[in-house]
């Protein structure tokens, strides 16, 4: 079995739903990640969290919110979505000690009409 | 800010060797990864270098000069399953900042 999944692995939506991808992890880390990969300009960081209390905003948060249900789960929603969120979105969670090594999801699909 | 530079695109044929460089500038440094991510599937690791020099892993190596903000990643001989991205991310803390990845093909 997969440590890191996500679901959905496709997803087609119109402009203006509302949208939430989920994570799962059976690694037992404390940290997980939100990316968000477009051709020619590699994964960039949406959101983290550090443990269930903790989330921060990475690099381009606007337009999506997270939630950290419990260590082994965190969701990313798109309130509205729009066509410049179509992507591919990946999961990914670490450990809190060693060398950060980021292990990651099989990744999201996602394509706003 | 992150500025994380690695070429585009290299072709090289099968049984060769191919160096993808990667340079960067950033407001903080704890190591540098490789991944290889092929098409449409998840990255996954391939080295980490934290201090200057050489590691090997079988058919890869990576290198890193901390004071040249330089890495590169040898892959040794090629084989066709070898076509993919590879992604240079340099750590700051507990986050990672990716370049854009090269893709590497290889050909018989």
């Amino acid at each position: 079995d997969a440590d890191v999944t996500q679901t959905p692995r496709n997803r087609i939506t119109k402009t203006g739903k509302r949208i939430m991808l989920e994570c799962s992890q059976t690694k037992g880390h404390d940290r997980m990640y939100w990316y968000r990969q477009d051709p020619g300009l590699g994964l960039r960081l949406i959101y983290y969290s550090f443990d269930v209390k903790d989330i921060n905003k990475g690099e381009i948060s606007d337009g999506y919110s997270v939630s950290r249900q419990a260590q082994a789960k965190f969701s990313l929603s798109l309130e509205s979505a729009i066509p410049n969120q179509t992507a591919l979105y990946f999961c990914a969670t670490s450990d809190l000690w060693g060398t950060n090594e980021q292990f990651f999801g099989p990744g999201t699909r996602l394509t706003v009409l | 800010g992150q500025n994380i530079d690695q070429p585009t695109e290299m072709t090289a044929t099968e049984g060769a060797i191919v160096q993808i460089n990667c340079t960067y500038q950033t407001s903080g440094f704890n190591g540098l990864f490789w991944y290889q991510q092929h098409a449409g599937e998840a990255p996954t690791f391939l080295s980490y270098n934290v201090l200057d020099g050489l590691e090997e892993k079988g058919r890869f190596s990576s290198f890193l000069s901390r004071s040249k903000g330089y890495s590169y990643l040898l892959l040794k001989e090629l084989q066709m399953k070898d076509s993919a991205s590879y992604l240079c991310a340099v750590r700051n803390d507990y986050k990672l900042s990716f370049g854009a990845g090269t893709t590497v093909t290889v050909r018989a």
